[in-house]
């Protein structure tokens, strides 16, 4: 099965700099490629998601890159605010219809200090 | 749009009785729900993936008389713990997807504590 590591474990910023999360997958059919964020207690929220027919995607301060060769993927968070502090996941999927699952990463806690 | 619920947010129960956590989609209808288990500090781990009106299929590790699930029907995926034990205390998050479409939605979580 698929599984995913993801580093680093713990992310400790300042407010303005940049944040970068990287993940690597071993499943070469995975083709699916989302990040969440959770805060304490919530449910993790969908921020943003990139498909193996895409090398980077970009959402307004959050980005992600996607390389399928070296089967890594990663999020930048750019202009770091202290609303970003929260622990991010990322996870992989092939995409074979209703059979499709995720598997997660470890998760990465990312502190954004003033 | 696409809210899932979970019920109860949080329950207490005694070793050995069973409790019952309801996952509901509430503006679409879910071919496919997905039940995980969180410990604290710790990333979601599936248990198992159940398609409405047949039987669900767990991962590997989980057991499937303890951990039961019923998908009776497109909104609604219900998780009973049976026999709670202390270890099966965790956050249990369900997520409800729509026929083959890529992207899950998740509920809020019940956080289960067995004493």
């Amino acid at each position: 099965g698929e599984n995913v590591e993801q580093h680093p474990s713990t992310l400790s910023v300042q407010e303005g700099d940049s944040a970068v999360i990287k993940c690597t997958y071993s499943d070469s059919a995975s083709n699916y490629f989302p990040w969440y964020k959770q805060e304490l207690g919530k449910r993790p929220q969908l921020i943003i998601d990139i498909r193996s027919n895409v090398g980077e995607k970009k959402d307004q301060r959050i980005a992600v890159t996607l390389n399928k060769t070296a089967k890594h993927f990663s999020l930048h968070i750019t202009e770091t605010q202290p609303e970003d502090s929260a622990v991010y996941f990322c996870a992989a999927s092939q995409w074979t219809g209703t059979a499709s699952k995720l598997t997660f990463g470890t998760g990465t806690r990312l502190q954004v200090t003033l | 749009g696409a809210v899932v619920s979970q019920h109860p947010s949080w329950v207490i129960c005694k070793s050995g009785t069973s409790v019952k956590i309801e996952c509901r989609s509430l503006d679409f209808q879910a071919t496919t729900m997905f039940w995980y288990r969180q410990f604290p500090k710790q990333s979601l781990m599936l248990m198992a993936t159940s398609n409405e009106g047949s039987k669900a299929t767990y991962e590997q590790g989980v057991e499937k008389d303890k951990f039961l699930i019923n998908h009776a029907s497109l909104t609604l995926s219900t998780l009973t713990v049976t026999s709670a034990h202390p270890e099966d205390s965790s956050f249990y998050i369900c997520s409800a997807r729509v026929g083959p479409a890529y992207e899950q939605y998740f509920g809020p979580g019940t956080r289960l504590t067995v004493t």
